[in-house]
């Protein structure tokens, strides 16, 4: 099976909505979580991580929950503006295998 | 700040080619991946190296060979080139596993 799965794959949003996307992983030594948004053209960057002493962070319009119980975590975008239009995509590693596990994206669309 | 730099930028080969594509960072770190991206989809690792000299596979090495020459640099060989194989890699690099990933901007390749 996959080691991280992501999902929506595709997710249309209305301005000023909110967006969310859900991972879950399966390695349960997993202990960081990054984001990274890729938009057209361009290399992936990340936005916002969180490591397994966290439940919940936040930066800006940026909140990402982590449940290390039920191995998921999520991306929530609050008052999505059409410049969060991108791919976002996911990812879980482990310190023991410098190893990092990918989803395999969402592609959000904002609606003007 | 530092800066991961790839090349060439774009890469147009032959069936049956032998293609070398390069990555240099001056970030000082330890680790570099080099992962391969298909049009829409997500990062599927190839392989990745925790320090000079060192090699590991990832999920997609066969086809593959890389090489650590020194910390700054990671290099991946296209063995023998697909027909119409068309694929962007990406080439990162973090301070040690499971910290954050820095991406270079990508080798666009193309296959005829």
């Amino acid at each position: 099976g996959e080691q991280v799965e992501q999902l929506p794959s595709i997710l249309r949003v209305q301005e000023g909505s909110s967006a969310s996307i859900n991972c879950s992983y399966e390695d349960s030594a997993s202990n960081y979580f990054p984001w990274y948004k890729q938009e057209p053209g361009e290399n992936p960057k990340l936005i916002i991580d969180i490591r397994s002493n966290m439940e919940r962070k936040q930066i800006q319009e940026l909140i990402v929950l982590l449940d290390k119980k039920a191995k998921r975590f999520s991306l929530h975008i609050t008052d999505t503006q059409p410049g969060d239009s991108a791919m976002y995509f996911c990812a879980a590693s482990d310190t023991g295998y410098q190893n990092f596990y990918f989803g395999k994206g969402t592609s959000l669309t904002v609606i003007p | 700040g530092g800066i991961i730099t790839q090349t060439p930028k774009f890469l147009i080969g032959q069936e049956g080619q032998k293609l070398t594509l390069k990555c240099q960072q001056n970030f000082n770190h330890d680790t570099m991946y080099w992962y391969r991206q298909d049009s829409g989809k997500g990062l599927r690792l190839i392989y990745y190296s925790i320090t000079e000299n060192d090699l590991q596979k990832g999920d997609l090495s066969e086809g593959y060979d890389a090489s650590r020459e020194k910390k700054s640099s990671f290099s991946l060989t296209v063995t023998s080139a697909q027909k119409n194989e068309m694929a962007v890699f990406l080439c990162a690099s973090s301070l040690q596993g499971a910290d954050t990933q820095y991406f270079g901007p990508g080798t666009r390749l193309l296959v005829l």
